[in-house]
């Protein structure tokens, strides 16, 4: 399974934007880019995934660079409610979503 | 909420004696995964299950095994629980292997 690298901490000043880089320089064409986030010590929460294009929900927008090595979350008005540990995760098939130890974000008031 | 839950959430056990969490989803999902997750380590496979009777390893499976004998239950036991199994366990489901897993809420687990 490919792996993912990310800062392990980051600081974002409340209501601007958070952007979370991901680097998977390993990653084969057919494996989606996942993001989820952890709250404490509740369970992960899914927040966006995609393959090639880039994409947007109702919670935030990923960035897939042309080349698909590497991506951005980006948390458009990021809320105190945003800090949480952010996990990147590349995977094909159903075995596995490998969850390396994430960013920690922490918005700041 | 996904549709799922675990039980216990909070168990403290003593090193020997067998545990077993269990994980049910009304989802009625193929994928079912039980993840631990330690300081340091983020979350980690311990088994999963792509179908009823159909059941594999994860990277940290020594030490624990599991059922799945109907869709909506996914049980993980501990044969003989040790004080390294400590841990906070998380089961997780997924409808296909491309769409989103959704988490349960976790089980502490304590091994004294």
């Amino acid at each position: 399974d490919a792996k993912t690298t990310q800062p392990p901490s980051m600081d974002c000043a409340e209501g601007r934007a958070a952007n979370l880089p991901c680097n998977h320089s390993t990653i084969s064409g057919n494996e989606y880019v996942y993001w989820y986030r952890q709250i404490h010590s509740q369970g992960p929460q899914y927040i966006i995934h995609g393959l090639k294009n880039n994409e947007t929900n109702e919670m935030a927008s990923l960035i897939i660079t042309e080349d698909r090595k590497s991506s951005t979350l980006i948390l458009p008005h990021a809320t105190l409610r945003d800090t949480a540990v952010y996990y990147c995760i590349v995977k094909t098939g159903a075995n596995n979503l490998f969850f390396g130890t994430g960013t920690r974000l922490t918005v700041i008031p | 909420d996904a549709g799922i839950t675990q039980s216990p959430r909070h168990k403290v056990t003593e090193t020997g004696t067998p545990v077993t969490l269990r994980c049910h989803q009304t989802e009625n999902h193929r994928y079912m995964y039980w993840y631990r997750q330690d300081p340091g380590h983020g979350l980690r496979l311990i088994h999963y299950s792509y179908g009823v009777k159909d059941t594999d390893k994860g990277e940290v499976s020594d030490g624990y095994s599991v059922s799945r004998s109907k869709t909506e239950d996914f049980l993980l036991t501990l044969e003989s629980a040790t004080s390294s199994q400590t841990s906070v366990y998380f089961c997780a489901i997924r409808r296909t292997d491309n769409t989103e897993a959704f988490f349960g809420q976790g089980t502490r687990l304590t091994v004294v």
